[in-house]
């Protein structure tokens, strides 16, 4: 199956500032790429996600970016608020749906 | 986005019984469901991916015989958590997907089984 490393493990910005977070998958085949936030005791939603004919995505304070060359995609979220507080998570699923390690974001008031 | 739903949203059971779980897809059929736990802090561990029809593959580690998967149809899933022990207390999640070419996943609110 697909292996899928994210880091950081934990960031934590003060508020107005810009987070990101980095996946790099193995499988060269994978061409869709989500990105899930999930709050504490909740299921993931959905936020953000790209595919593979395109090198980037935005979505008001939400951006994914992909390069297929080296194999990584990475989650940028500009002028950070409290409620952007949870844990996010990638997937670059092809048969299966497995998801990277999780990154805990805090955004400090 | 489609919904999934998951019954029960939360179980209390006493060790050595057996817990089942349900897995809906209720707007759109799902010809592929996942299992996942998740214990606290931690990522979504896959258990099994199942597929409407045939028998579920399960993750290295992951008992076939302790997690029953029935996938009978393309809207439902059920995971049956067979003589469950403390350790099994977790979060379990499921997610469908729609048919090919849409890979996007929708995730069932969650069940919270704790063994007494």
């Amino acid at each position: 199956g697909e292996n899928v490393e994210q880091h950081p493990s934990t960031l934590s910005v003060q508020e107005g500032d810009s987070a990101v977070i980095k996946c790099t998958y193995s499988d060269s085949a994978s061409n869709y790429f989500p990105w899930y936030k999930q709050e504490l005791g909740k299921r993931p939603q959905l936020i953000i996600d790209i595919r593979s004919n395109v090198g980037e995505k935005k979505d008001q304070r939400i951006a994914v970016t992909l390069n297929k060359t080296a194999k990584h995609f990475s989650l940028h979220i500009t002028e950070t608020q409290p409620e952007d507080s949870a844990v996010y998570f990638c997937a670059a699923p092809n048969n299966d749906m497995r998801f990277g390690a999780g990154t805990r974001l805090t955004v400090k008031p | 986005g489609a919904v999934v739903s998951q019954h029960p949203s939360w179980v209390i059971c006493k060790s050595g019984t057996s817990v089942k779980i349900e897995c809906r897809s209720l707007d759109f059929q799902a010809t592929t469901m996942f299992w996942y736990r998740q214990f606290p802090k931690q990522s979504l561990m896959l258990m099994a991916t199942s597929n409407e029809g045939s028998k579920a593959t399960y993750e290295q580690g992951v008992e076939k015989d302790k997690f029953l998967i029935n996938h009978a149809s393309l809207t439902l899933s059920t995971l049956t958590v067979t003589s469950a022990h403390p350790e099994d207390s977790s979060f379990y999640i499921c997610s469908a997907r729609e048919r090919a070419p849409y890979n996007e996943q929708f995730f069932g609110p969650g069940t919270r089984l704790t063994v007494l």
